[in-house]
This record gives C-alpha cells, structure tokens and sequence, in this order.
C-alpha cells in the first residue's frame, strides 16, 4: 500500500539553526499538509498545500516556517531560526482531493520527524 | 474557531468490556473521522464519516455520526488488549480541508 514517507526520522538542532524536513507524499494525492504534535498534547494543524500554493495556514505557521514543492516528489517544511517551542513531531499528510472534488478519501499521515531544538 | 473536544481524555478498561469514545465539535462540519496512534508512531486512519447517521463498523470499533448533535462516536466492544492505543476523532469544516484534532483519549485495555 503506497504511504507517506518522511525524513529524517529524528532531527536534533541548535536553537537559531535553520532546518528542513522532508517529506514524500502518496504519488496521485493532490493536497498536502504539514502538522505537528508537541509531546502528550493534540496534533496540530500548521498548514496546507494544493496546486503549487499554500491554501490555508495556521498561527502557528509564522514567517519563520515555509513550505516548497520543489519537484514532483518532494514536499518540504522549513523552519528558518528554531525556537525550544518548536521541538515536537511533525507529520506530513497528503490526500486525493477535496469534498467539493468529490473526494471522500482520509488524510494519510507519515511517520513523523521529530524534531528536537537545544 | 472550530473546537473539538473528546471524552473521556484516559481510559482504562478490562478485556471483554464494551465501552464508547465521545466526540463533540462546536461548528457545522461534512467530515469526521477517526484515527489511531500508538505510542511514538504516526496516524492511522480508522473511518471516515460524512453524513448524518452514518455508521462504520471494522472488528470491534464502530464510530457513528450525528451531525444536529455534532457528536460522533466511537464504540469498542469485547475490547482486547491490541485495541491499546490513542484515539483521535478530527473534523474538517465545510469547504476546508484542515483537520481539527480532538484532544485524544488514551486507552488502556487490561488483561
């Protein structure tokens, strides 16, 4: 069964320090999502992405964080000068298609970065 | 704002009991759905509910949906101790994409 592929699986960085996180979403889905989820609490929606743009963000999703498609495969997430709030799990989402698109189908959630800022 | 709030938050059960997952949301929304997560893992997508009355059913989980109620729930029967794991109800408002996560009931089965 094709899934959501993320990378690394464990990301640890000094707070200021850029980094990105790399995801592989399912080949025919068409939104994609990045989420996080700090330790023990609820998973969190940062933003979402359809057709080449962001579609709708979070507060969360400051001008710290971008995201870019930068080929067929590939969906990224930077965070451009981490915080120690920033250390959680992030997990990229991708889905085949909307309500109104006649999509019905879940989100498919990868494994997860976790992402650790000292 | 989209508000989506589980209950109870920890669950502790036997085997062989039946018990139920709640989930109440404040907003009209035309999708739920259910996930499940084991410690440290991802997401796992269990149903997804669309219309009012609509039930699901896989092994011994059944989630259902009322949408006048804007309640859903998730019924375990006979539980056994796979069935340990956190659950998430989360709901996509009209025309939206994003998903509202519910705060997560931490079950527990106990042989």
């Amino acid at each position: 069964e094709p899934e959501v592929t993320q990378t690394p699986s464990h990301q640890v960085t000094q707070m200021g320090q850029e980094v990105i996180l790399r995801c592989v979403p399912i080949s025919n889905h068409l939104y994609f999502y990045w989420y996080r989820q700090i330790l023990g609490q609820k998973v969190e929606f940062l933003v979402s992405f359809y057709n080449n743009e962001i579609s709708e963000k979070s507060e969360i999703f400051d001008d710290q964080f971008s995201v870019e498609r930068p080929d067929g495969s590939n969906f990224t997430l930077k965070i451009r000068s981490t915080k120690l709030e920033d250390s959680a799990m992030y997990f990229c989402a991708s889905s085949e298609g909307s309500r109104q698109g006649g999509g019905n189908q879940p989100q498919h959630f990868g494994d997860g970065t976790r992402l650790s800022i000292l | 704002e989209l508000k989506v709030e589980q209950n109870p938050l920890f669950l502790s059960m036997q085997e062989g009991k039946n018990y139920t997952i709640y989930c109440n949301y404040s907003t009209t929304s035309d999708r739920l759905y259910w996930y499940r997560q084991d410690p440290g893992k991802s997401l796992e997508s269990l149903f997804v509910l669309l219309s009012n009355g609509a039930v699901k059913q896989e092994g011994r989980l059944m989630a259902s949906l009322d949408t006048k109620a804007r309640l859903s729930t998730l019924h375990i029967t006979a539980a056994v101790h796979d069935l340990s794991a956190t659950y998430f109800c989360a709901v996509a408002e009209f025309g939206n994409e994003k998903l509202t996560f519910g705060t997560g009931t931490r079950l527990t089965i106990i042989p």
